[in-house]
């Protein structure tokens, strides 16, 4: 069965450039988190849905992060504008259940680099 | 409010070795489960363990062993007979039954194992 696939892989964009991350979660999944990673402040979560709905956004950062999940096998998380600090690796996860007891299965992530 | 701590920011030892990484979970809920994740130098996140609150049982996969101690609230994770296959960075993490499956994830050891 394939993971969690997330493109693109690596992204270099301009200061002040649109950006998309995508996501495909493991078919089946009803849960889908988006993380992120930088070395100061470690893996954070920005958001996640249950059965496509956004359960807590409380973790994206400003109003310039969007996160979306038209249907159950896609999602995406747009920064606009994009600044240097948004620099990262981004990780979608999906799990089979909301329930905490469930792994999450991540993808290989998207390395951003905002010039 | 949940919080996961690895004190331990780097450690290195040399192959055969045993080693142990600290965890220091603290949280307000009764119910609750920890995690231990891998990450390897290609970058993605893999699932080693979960373990609930209720279950203090230490738990030995292959050369991978848990110590979970509800007592001083800690859940250590100590590999026998390192290998340089080893080397990554483990995250510890929690998440609680009120928190559905938010993750809270530690800082991260930085595993390396000389050949």
């Amino acid at each position: 069965d394939a993971g969690v696939i997330q493109s693109p892989r690596h992204e270099v964009t301009e200061m002040g450039q649109e950006v998309t991350l995508r996501c495909k979660p493991i078919s089946g999944h009803n849960s889908l988190f988006w993380y992120r990673q930088t070395m100061m402040r470690g893996l954070e979560l920005l958001i996640y849905f249950n059965n496509n709905v956004p359960i807590d956004d409380s973790g994206m950062p400003e109003d310039r992060f969007s996160a979306k999940m038209p249907n159950a096998s896609f999602s995406t998380l747009k920064i606009q504008p994009s600044e240097p600090r948004d620099s990262a690796v981004y990780f979608c996860a999906s799990s089979l259940r909301i329930s905490n007891t469930g792994e999450l299965f991540f993808g290989e992530g998207s390395r951003l680099t905002v010039l | 409010a949940q919080k996961v701590t690895q004190a331990q920011t780097e450690i290195s030892v040399v192959e055969k070795e045993d080693v142990t990484l600290d965890c220091v979970y603290e949280t307000r809920d009764t119910t609750y489960y920890l995690f231990w994740y891998k990450q390897p130098p290609s970058g993605e996140l893999v699932f080693l363990i979960r373990r609930n609150s209720f279950d203090e049982q230490n738990e030995i996969s292959g050369r991978y062993s848990w110590n979970f101690q509800k007592s001083t609230s800690s859940f250590n994770f100590t590999i026998t007979a390192s290998q340089v296959v080893d080397s990554a960075v483990y995250f510890c993490a929690l998440s609680e039954e009120t928190s559905g499956s938010r993750l809270t994830f530690g800082e991260g050891t930085q595993l390396t194992v000389n050949p």
